[in-house]
This record gives structure tokens, sequence and C-alpha cells, in this order.
């Protein structure tokens, strides 16, 4: 069955403490990226990848790190959690620069940093 | 940059009722268009999409969308609305020439009475 998997799906951490929201998916895809959904605002992407090693920053990516290893994970990593970092966070999937693609959601992180 | 307009940020309707969410986008040249749905407590799935061809597309669930290119709009529309369709609605654009980024809008928030 295609699909993302993130993991864990539910974080309560502490400030300053890292950690790690794990990304893979099966479908091959080349471009990756991760979302934050916070009430108001819709998603905001704050990485993406377009293939392995290939890494770029989206619109919020203070706060954030990434690596693209490999062709199917892509795990976001918070080196020091804050509070304003308590949030629903979704990685995403897709071909890159296919005419028919699509971006297959995971089933989200909620994180809460306290 | 593209960017997505999604004219409503909440609608309430009653049961039965028709409904059509705007959507908006800025890019000129070829894109991929799609909706995609959030029901509560859920990740996003893919709702209906774009590519080519006939501009009026259907969806899941009875839902349809029309493309049309001289307005840059792309409106989710459906004749008769149910109370399980209460979600989150988003509207996303990407351009498979040009960047390929998969660009969202802030979201829909649909509230169907029963």
């Amino acid at each position: 069955e295609a699909q993302v998997t993130q993991n864990p799906r539910y974080l309560i951490t502490v400030t300053g403490k890292k950690l790690t929201v794990t990304c893979s998916q099966n479908m091959n895809h080349e471009y990756m990226s991760w979302y934050r959904q916070d009430p108001g605002l819709g998603l905001r992407q704050i990485y993406y990848s377009m293939n392995v090693e290939v890494t770029d920053k989206g619109d919020v990516p203070e706060g954030y790190k990434v690596s693209r290893k490999e062709k199917r994970n892509f795990p976001l990593i918070l080196e020091s959690p804050s509070p304003n970092q308590t949030s629903l966070y979704f990685c995403a999937s897709s071909h890159w620069q296919r005419t028919n693609t699509e971006a297959f959601f995971g089933q989200g992180t909620r994180l809460t940093v306290v | 940059a593209q960017s997505v307009s999604q004219h409503n940020h909440h609608v309430i309707l009653s049961e039965a009722a028709s409904l059509e969410l705007g959507c908006n986008y800025s890019y000129g040249g070829t894109v991929n268009l799609f909706w995609y749905v959030q029901y509560p407590g859920q990740h996003l799935q893919l709702l209906l999409k774009y590519f080519s061809g006939d501009p009026l597309v259907k969806g899941i669930k009875g839902f349809e969308a029309e493309f049309i290119k001289s307005k840059f709009s792309f409106n989710l529309r459906k004749p008769s609305v149910q109370w399980s369709d209460t979600a989150e609605y988003f509207c996303a654009v990407n351009a498979p020439n040009r960047d390929d980024k998969i660009i969202f809008g802030k979201g829909t928030r649909l509230h169907i009475l029963p």
C-alpha cells in the first residue's frame, strides 16, 4: 500500500530537548516536504527536498533542520524546541517535475512543547 | 511567486444546501490544481485534481471543481452537502514546468449543521 508514515503521532516535550520526527514514504517519490498546520494559518511549508542530498527552506524554516540521506526518509529535527513550535506537523511526498503528480500526506504529528 | 487564495475561511451550511468554495491562484503558466480535504483529526486526503483536458473535474463523494483558466480559478462545488462533509478544505496548485512546488491555500473550514 502506498503510504507516507510519520512517527510519532503525538509528542509532548520540554523546551530545549532535541527531538526528531521521522517521515518515510514507499512510493519512490523524489519530492518530500514538511508542513506545520496552525489554526487560521493553514499549511505552511517548513522545508522541502527535491531529491537525495537536496534540501531547501520553505516559508517557515527557523528552528528546524532536515536531512535527506536516503530517498525514502526525510526526518524533521528540532534542535532546541520552543513553545511556539507547538503545532500539527505533516510530511508529504510526490514525484518531482512530472506532469501528473499529487502530494500524499502522512497521518500527522501533534507536537506540544512545554 | 505562486500563491493560492481561498476566499472563505469558515462556511456554515445546513444539510442538503449547495456548496461552492472559491479558489484563485496567481501563476499564468501550466498548472496542476488540487483540492484536499482534512476530516477532523485526520490527515489531508486528495478530493480531486486537474491536470489537463476537461476543465470540469469530478472527484470523490460527489464533489466537482471547474477550472476556469481566464479567471485563474478552481472552485469546488457540491450540489447537496451532508453532515459528513464537515471538514477543512484546501486548494493547492503546482507548476510542473517551473519550480514544481505544491502551494496550498489557507484552507476553508466547512461546518454542516444536521
